[in-house]
């Protein structure tokens, strides 16, 4: 079936500007996660939705990051004014729970370039 | 708190030989573990996981992982690498509490040479 996809898959945008990233995660999946890679380095969680509540943003770097999901589908993060240090890779997973243990899938990413 | 340490950033080693990729982990709770792997430009891709139940964890590709609570270990071994093998690993804990907040290794490049 299909996965996790991302949109876009890359974006170059200017120092200052507004970036949305999308996320659609597989079907059936309540929850979601976003995540940031940056180059040579591992993944730092950004922000968790349970359906379209988000009972976990502490990892969202500043008030210029926020998210919003519609239901049990698609979520949007948005980083406004961005900055250079914005540039990384944006992943999102989808997970289901199966005999209590929760399994994460993964999207391609999304990624962002600030020049 | 949860963290991983993987304890090499670079592995080489030549097809056909053995892989030993290390990760040790620190939870205050009963982990749950997990292993990614990620090729160049692609997604990460679940390679195994393991959730208290056996100890060691077959995964795809011919992975396997095994849980050494005395040793707060989870190394990922394969018998015999091949070329396809190289790639970013990343060695995964999580709580098996509320909701998965991954916390990620820094990862394990994998070079496999002719």
């Amino acid at each position: 079936g299909a996965g996790v996809s991302q949109s876009p898959s890359n974006k170059v945008t200017e120092k200052g500007k507004d970036v949305e990233l999308r996320c659609d995660p597989i079907s059936g999946h309540t929850a979601l996660y976003w995540y940031r890679q940056r180059l040579g380095q591992g993944l730092e969680f950004l922000i968790y939705f349970q359906g379209n509540s988000a009972p976990d943003k502490s990892g969202l770097p500043s008030d210029r990051f926020s998210a919003e999901r519609t239901g049990e589908s698609v979520s949007t993060l948005t980083i406004q004014r961005t900055q250079q240090e914005d540039s990384a890779v944006y992943l999102c997973a989808s997970s289901y729970r199966t005999s209590g243990v929760e399994t994460q899938y993964f999207g391609p990413g999304t990624r962002l370039l600030v020049l | 708190a949860q963290s991983v340490t993987q304890l090499d950033s670079h592995v080489s080693v030549s097809e056909g030989t053995p892989v030993l990729l290390r990760c040790n982990y620190s939870s205050s709770y009963s982990p749950s573990l997990f292993w990614y792997v990620q090729h160049p430009n692609k997604g990460l891709q679940l390679l195994l996981k393991y959730t208290s139940a056996a100890t060691l964890v077959k995964g795809i590709n011919g992975f396997e992982a095994e849980f050494k609570k005395s040793e707060t270990s989870f190394h990922l071994t394969k018998p015999s690498a091949h070329m396809s093998d190289a790639a970013e690993y990343f060695c995964v804990v999580t709580m098996n509490t509320g909701f998965q907040k991954l916390v990620f290794g820094t990862g394990t490049r994998l070079l496999v040479s002719p």
